[in-house]
């Protein structure tokens, strides 16, 4: 079982919809979560850095921790064409090294 | 966040050769750390990189086969070695910001013929 678990996609939404991306988590001693961004041919951007449980806004955007089932969550509020990317989620502890996600592609249709 | 600039963009390389990317940071850093990003694959950390010291690797990566320089707190480089085409990938540098988050250059994409 790998420790960081996220869909592969690709997520296809109309342009306006509200996007939910997920990853799941295994190691219960993770307390740091961040979601990326990465464009075709860039480098990943960070969009989101969040400690334990709850939830982080930022503009359109939602961070959502839930460290009871190990679950980690980006909402995406208003989607438009511009944030067709890939999507990255990656934890780790104090203890340990950065873990990624494999990465979700997502796709907004204008 | 740092600026962190990586040369070569991309590159097109022949099998059995070797190619060293270059990363610039525009402020100082102690650790370095480079990942590779296979397609379709997560990103794996290959080594952090330590100014003055020996770069430490992660298991499955070996110094002959990624050597990296570390000569002083805004610069680095990684060298792929005896190129193959699983060696194709984006290669990125990468440091920790104040409150541990992990921010990337553009990534070099590298392709072996």
């Amino acid at each position: 079982q790998k420790e960081v678990e996220q869909d592969p996609g690709p997520l296809s939404v109309p342009e306006g919809a509200i996007v939910s991306l997920n990853c799941t988590y295994s190691n219960s001693a993770f307390q740091y979560f961040m979601w990326y961004r990465q464009y075709s041919r860039k480098g990943p951007e960070l969009l989101m850095y969040t400690y334990s449980s709850g939830n982080k806004e930022d503009g359109r955007f939602t961070a959502q921790v839930d460290k009871s089932s190990k679950y980690i969550s980006l909402f995406i509020r208003d989607s438009q064409p511009s944030d067709s990317a890939t999507y990255l989620c990656a934890s780790y502890s104090s203890a340990s090294k950065i873990i990624f996600g494999s990465g979700t592609r997502l796709s907004i249709r204008p | 966040s740092a600026v962190i600039s990586q040369k070569p963009s991309r590159d097109i390389c022949q099998r059995g050769t070797s190619l060293t990317i270059q990363c610039q940071v525009d402020s100082q850093v102690t650790m370095m750390f480079w990942y590779r990003q296979q397609p379709g694959q997560s990103l794996t950390l290959i080594a952090t990189a330590n100014q003055g010291s020996e770069a430490t690797y992660e298991s499955g990566f070996v110094i002959d086969k990624f050597p990296i320089s570390r000569p002083n707190l805004t610069f680095s480089t990684l060298t792929v070695s005896n190129m193959s085409p699983e060696d194709s990938s984006i290669y990125l540098c990468s440091l920790r910001g104040l409150t541990g988050e992990l921010f990337f250059g553009e990534g070099s994409r590298l392709t072996v013929l």
